[in-house]
């Protein structure tokens, strides 16, 4: 596809269970982001990888919280034992480059995750 | 910690108006200031970005000014347009261990009236 693509895009889970969230960045993008999105706020920063290198993992909240990219590209979004608070719209984001303000990070539509 | 201040919360504006949004941020060591747009259901896109070895950016009906020693930067969206109804994000990243982390304002809800 042409841009990054996330899914699923909306998931409900009942508190207690484990989630996976998939991101596929644009094709080549070295750089890929996780960003954490609570209603009405601006996206917060949960973690950065480089090709498959996890170079800042600072922004994840708990333990729970768990992000892998083995391979360089696709990426998956893991939280274990979900809770309330985890209610959000998690956004993934490529870049070309490994500086941002050398290229443009672009993000996709969100997993939007709904915890009961 | 919020690292980004952003405001107002939300903006009405007429067609054809001039909408401003404010942001200002604490930490000196911030040497990339972007602006998101976002669409309900969609993920923000970048607008227009700026480095603060300059204190204004033009591009097309959007303008950013900067102004480093009051650590302030703003958002002009000239003869706005009911299209440009979206939520706004300010952001800015640098520094030594987080050149590649974006710290978001909270964003502006702003709503063109035609």
């Amino acid at each position: 596809g042409a841009g990054v693509s996330q899914s699923p895009r909306y998931k409900v889970a009942k508190r207690g269970q484990d989630v996976a969230l998939r991101c596929d960045p644009i094709s080549g993008h070295v750089s890929l982001f996780w960003y954490q999105q609570a209603l009405g706020q601006g996206p917060e920063f949960l973690t950065y990888f480089q090709n498959e290198a996890q170079l800042d993992k600072s922004g994840l909240p708990s333990d729970r919280f768990f992000a892998e990219r083995p391979e360089g590209s696709v990426s998956t979004l893991k939280i274990q034992r979900t809770q309330q608070e985890d209610s959000a719209v998690y956004l993934c984001a490529s870049s070309l480059q490994t500086v941002l303000y050398t290229g443009e990070l672009f993000f996709g539509e969100g997993s939007r995750l709904t915890v009961l | 910690q919020q690292q980004v201040k952003q405001s107002p919360q939300s903006l009405i504006v007429q067609k054809g108006g001039i909408s401003i949004i404010n942001c200002a941020y604490e930490n000196t060591a911030f040497d990339y200031f972007p602006w998101y747009q976002q669409f309900p259901g969609k993920g923000p896109a970048l607008l227009i970005a700026i480095r603060p070895d300059v204190s204004e950016k033009k591009e097309g009906r959007f303008t950013i000014s900067f102004n480093k020693s009051a650590k302030q930067f703003s958002l002009h969206i000239m003869d706005s347009q009911p299209g440009d109804s979206a939520t706004y994000f300010c952001a800015a990243s640098g520094g030594n261990n987080a050149g590649n982390m974006l710290t978001f304002g909270g964003g502006t809800r702003l709503m063109v009236k035609p």
